[in-house]
């Protein structure tokens, strides 16, 4: 089953303590990503990748990294996570090949709810 | 610079009401996507529908509907018939490119939907 797949469901850390969360997609894609939901907000992104080595920031990337050495693995890292960091987390993927799939999506994981203490 | 304006916050109908969810989006761009995302009480993001910018049809699916109106740049979605396992937060989102680098989204509308 093509799937999107994050790792953990839930978290809660305290300040200062380093974490990561994993993503990973078993659809061969190339392009992925990470959203953070606040309420009111809605879903911002915070890091995308459009292939192995290759990142780039989204519109909210201050105090987290990425990293793309796999297709398929996309891992979101906290250094040092702060309460202004407890969010819904999405991971994403899709093909790249948006232009020529009509029914062309991004798929998302089924989130990451971190709480920071 | 591209952003999507979803004014209502929260709706609440009976069931069998019908109900519009409004989408309004702003973009430079000539060719772009639009999509609606359904967030159950679960959380995860169900996919709903993509509509490309150059295909202004309207899309119908059992008792969804969505209206795209480029000359008012509208995306509206249309329940029919509300069920109460339609309660859920509706998102609007656009991309202004493909392979969807990045999709704006919008705040949200939660759907209550009551017996």
């Amino acid at each position: 089953e093509a799937q999107v797949t994050q790792n953990p469901r839930y978290l809660i850390t305290v300040t200062g303590k380093k974490l990561t969360v994993t993503c990973s997609q078993n659809m061969n894609h190339e392009y992925m990503s990470w959203y953070r939901q606040d309420p009111g907000l809605g879903l911002r992104q915070i890091y995308y990748s459009m292939n192995v080595e290759v990142t780039d920031k989204g519109d909210v990337p201050e105090g987290y990294k990425v990293s793309r050495k796999e297709k398929r693995n996309f891992p979101l890292i906290l250094e040092s996570p702060s309460p202004n960091q407890t969010s819904l987390y999405f991971c994403a993927s899709s093909s790249g090949q948006g232009r020529s799939l009509y029914n062309e999506k991004l798929f998302f994981g089924s989130g990451t709810q971190l709480s920071v203490l | 610079a591209q952003k999507v304006t979803q004014a209502q916050t929260e709706i609440s109908v009976v069931e069998k009401e019908d109900v519009t969810l409004d989408c309004v989006y702003e973009t430079r761009d000539t060719t772009y996507y639009l999509f609606w995302y359904k967030q159950p009480p679960s959380g995860e993001l169900v996919f709903l529908i993509r509509r490309n910018s150059f295909d202004e049809q309207n899309e119908i699916s059992g008792r969804y509907s969505w209206n795209f109106q480029k000359s008012t740049s509208s995306f509206n979605f249309t329940i029919t018939a509300s069920q109460v396992v339609d309660s859920a937060v509706y998102f609007c989102a656009l991309s202004e490119q493909a392979p969807f680098q990045k999709l704006v989204f919008g705040t949200g509308t939660r759907l209550l939907v009551s017996p």
